[in-house]
């Protein structure tokens, strides 16, 4: 248990609402993460942190946007929802700084918008 | 273009035998891979990994092989048990003087089934 929730855990929407999912750790980590998965796509980055107010964009950023005012908050927000957006979102934090690249993931939010 | 390739979508295997899977890679920049279990409704659960200074980490009944003139590596798991019936993922990284932050490019993932 790497002490990460995810919320909410399920939540179902309508095109053109903004969404704000939420990450929470207790174990004040540097660096969170979020990724969506897609059937056939694996794991797709969306966001990175690498400290308090500290972000970048990865790979699937678009229509994404997050922020990180505190260690152990990382939000992600989905400006303006599409049916495209539907999918199961899952952050993440990474222990280790330098030569430990092992990363923990939150449950999970299914994300539906219809 | 996706750089991590796991070209199986599923593996079945019997209860005891050894099961392989196999993930490839395109980008030479990578130098750290991990494997991930998923079941469902949970997330994804670290469960190896391997630096590209090894060719073979040890776990258990879970081993990871690279190959890196290959730009391959697999997970085997032996003996195979029904409670590893779950998504695999592979997944890779680089250092790159600490530039990368540590971003994970996963594989598409294989189901495993193992039968009792």
């Amino acid at each position: 248990d790497a002490g990460i929730t995810q919320s909410p855990r399920h939540k179902v929407t309508e095109t053109g609402t903004p969404v704000t999912l939420r990450c929470h750790q207790t174990e004040n980590h540097r660096y969170m993460y979020w990724y969506r998965q897609d059937p056939g796509h694996g794991l797709r980055l969306i966001h990175y942190s690498y400290g308090v107010k500290d972000t970048d964009k990865g790979e699937v950023s678009d229509g994404y946007s997050v922020s990180r005012s505190k260690t152990e908050d990382f939000l992600l927000t989905l400006e303006s929802a599409t049916s495209s957006q539907t999918s199961v979102y899952f952050c993440a934090i990474r222990r280790g700084t330098s030569g430990l690249y092992e990363q923990y993931f939150g449950p999970g939010t299914r994300l539906t918008v219809t | 273009d996706q750089q991590v390739k796991q070209n199986s979508p599923s593996l079945s295997v019997q209860e005891g035998r050894i099961s392989i899977l196999n993930c490839d890679y395109t980008n030479s920049m990578f130098d750290y891979f991990l494997w991930y279990k998923k079941y469902p409704a949970e997330g994804p659960t670290f469960l190896i990994s391997i630096s590209s200074i090894k060719d073979k980490n040890e776990d258990g009944r879970f081993t990871v092989f690279l190959n890196k003139s290959a730009k391959h590596l697999s997970l085997h798991i032996v003996p195979s048990q029904p409670g590893d019936s779950a998504v695999y993922f592979c997944a890779a990284t680089y250092n790159a003087g600490g530039t990368s932050y540590g971003k994970l490019t996963f594989g598409q993932g294989t189901i495993l089934t193992v039968h009792p």
